[in-house]
């Protein structure tokens, strides 16, 4: 068990939808990172959150949008779905120096989103 | 931006053969991380290296980072079926992990 707790499992949707993953990281870790992943793209880094604000932005689509609130737990909100965004999405947590550094991350189990 | 490709891509073996998995970069890593997913599971953190040359063994797994700091190889010894799982090498870029492509191994009993 590594600590981070992600909901839901699993999801089941339609095209034209918005759904929100929660992801709540290990106790005392400050950052919180949301990965997709997809069967023929691999892990591929959404955004960072460090403390409440945005610190990294990957290849995030304009409509995927994330926080964290002041809890430090962290909501994902996907809208207008596609197939395409269909894949499984990983949140982890990291502590440290404001979020730097060679340190592990820690990831929760993942949600899988299916879009029909 | 930091490519990591890995290779091979996909593995199947019998129980008791040796096998190595690489990473290669187009730039030099500041430092590695190599981390296992078991089909279901989230990605868990094997090794990290940080030296050029450096090498790290973990029970039948050996790691090495390549003296240049551009590639690294993940080396097991005697593959059990519990091998099983995505390899994915990682690198820290600012303030992102920037994964590989991934070695997905099949260990066959």
């Amino acid at each position: 068990d590594s600590g981070v707790t992600q909901t839901p499992k699993h999801l089941i949707t339609a095209t034209g939808q918005r759904v929100t993953l929660r992801c709540s990281p290990r106790s005392g870790d400050l950052s919180v990172y949301w990965y997709q992943q997809s069967l023929d793209q691999g892990l591929q880094f959404l955004i960072q959150y460090y403390n409440g604000e945005e610190r990294a932005k990957g290849n995030i689509l304009e409509r995927f949008s994330a926080q964290q609130f002041p809890d430090l737990h962290s909501e994902l909100n996907l809208s207008s779905l596609e197939l395409g965004d269909s894949a499984l999405y990983f949140c982890a947590s990291s502590g440290g120096n404001r979020g730097r550094g060679t340190g592990e991350l820690f990831f929760g189990e993942g949600s899988r989103l299916t879009v029909l | 931006t930091q490519l990591l490709e890995q290779s091979p891509q996909f593995l199947s073996i019998q129980e008791g053969e040796n096998l190595t998995v690489y990473c290669n970069s187009s730039s030099v890593f500041s430092s590695l991380q190599w981390y296992r997913q078991e089909p279901g599971e989230g990605p868990v953190l094997l090794v990290t290296v940080v030296t050029g040359g450096e090498v790290k063994k973990l029970k039948r797994l050996t790691f090495q980072f390549g003296d240049a700091r551009k590639d690294s190889s993940l080396h097991i010894t005697a593959a059990q079926p519990g091998d099983t799982g995505l390899y994915l090498c990682a690198e820290r870029n600012t303030d992102k992990l920037i994964f590989g492509t991934g070695t997905r191994l099949q260990v066959f009993p």
